[in-house]
């Protein structure tokens, strides 16, 4: 059975930084492209940027690119977004997702960012 | 303004059917046979219910159906059940390793 946890959420001032974790269990982590994807508070779903299985290649969304950074470490079967620069909008639920062709097969339940001063 | 049109909301009753629609472009919905669907319990993991305009997953009941046409893709719900009252939202693969989501649509079992 696919588990994905997401941690590391909280309050942080607008300009600093945090690190999310998603820790995955069920299935073979390191043979499969992750991503992030987050919901601003009312809004609606919000892709944020993909992994390729090996870590090779890295995608990012406008809003985010230059700001966050996306790793994993398939021997500990954990996905990471290093958020930096963090600005209000950035306030989000924050989801991980395993990617299977074009869709979203697996989904965590999210840890929330709130970027407030 | 999420890039996806989703009617905020949509309503049945117990055995009825609804559908939902999602509206995009040609470089989204229109350019790709790549959208699919999920369903939303807050608080709780979306859960994929449509891949790929028309495939359902596993598990996934076959009251769930997907559609195209042109850049409006459709989810519909048949023999609405209370289990079925949900946030449902579209995806589509936009090109170039870009998604796009639509904004949601809140479906109520009467």
């Amino acid at each position: 059975q696919v588990q994905l946890a997401e941690s590391g959420g909280g309050v942080v001032q607008p300009g600093r930084s945090l690190r999310l974790s998603c820790a995955a269990s069920g299935f073979s982590f390191s043979n499969h492209a992750m991503h992030w994807v987050r919901q601003a508070p009312g809004k609606g779903l919000e892709w944020v940027a993909l992994i390729w299985y090996d870590g090779s290649l890295k995608y990012y969304a406008d809003s985010v690119k230059g700001r966050f950074t996306i790793s994993r470490e398939n021997s500990e079967n954990t996905l990471y977004l290093q958020m930096s620069r963090l600005r209000v909008e950035d306030t989000a639920v924050y989801y991980c997702a395993r990617a299977h062709g074009q869709h979203f097969d697996s989904w965590g339940q999210g840890t929330l960012i709130i970027v407030s001063s | 303004q999420s890039a996806l049109t989703q009617a905020p909301s949509a309503s049945g009753s117990p055995g009825q059917s609804v559908t939902i629609s999602c509206t995009g472009t040609s470089s989204d919905v229109g350019g790709y046979n790549y959208v699919s669907w999920y369903q939303h319990h807050p608080g709780k993991a979306p859960k994929l219910v449509i891949y790929e305009v028309s495939k359902r997953p596993s598990g996934v009941p076959d009251r769930f159906s997907g559609s195209k046409s042109g850049n409006t893709a459709s989810l519909t719900v048949s023999g609405l059940q209370t289990e079925d009252e949900a946030d449902y939202y579209c995806s589509s693969y936009a090109g170039n390793n870009n998604w796009v989501f639509g904004g949601g649509t809140k479906l109520t079992v009467l």
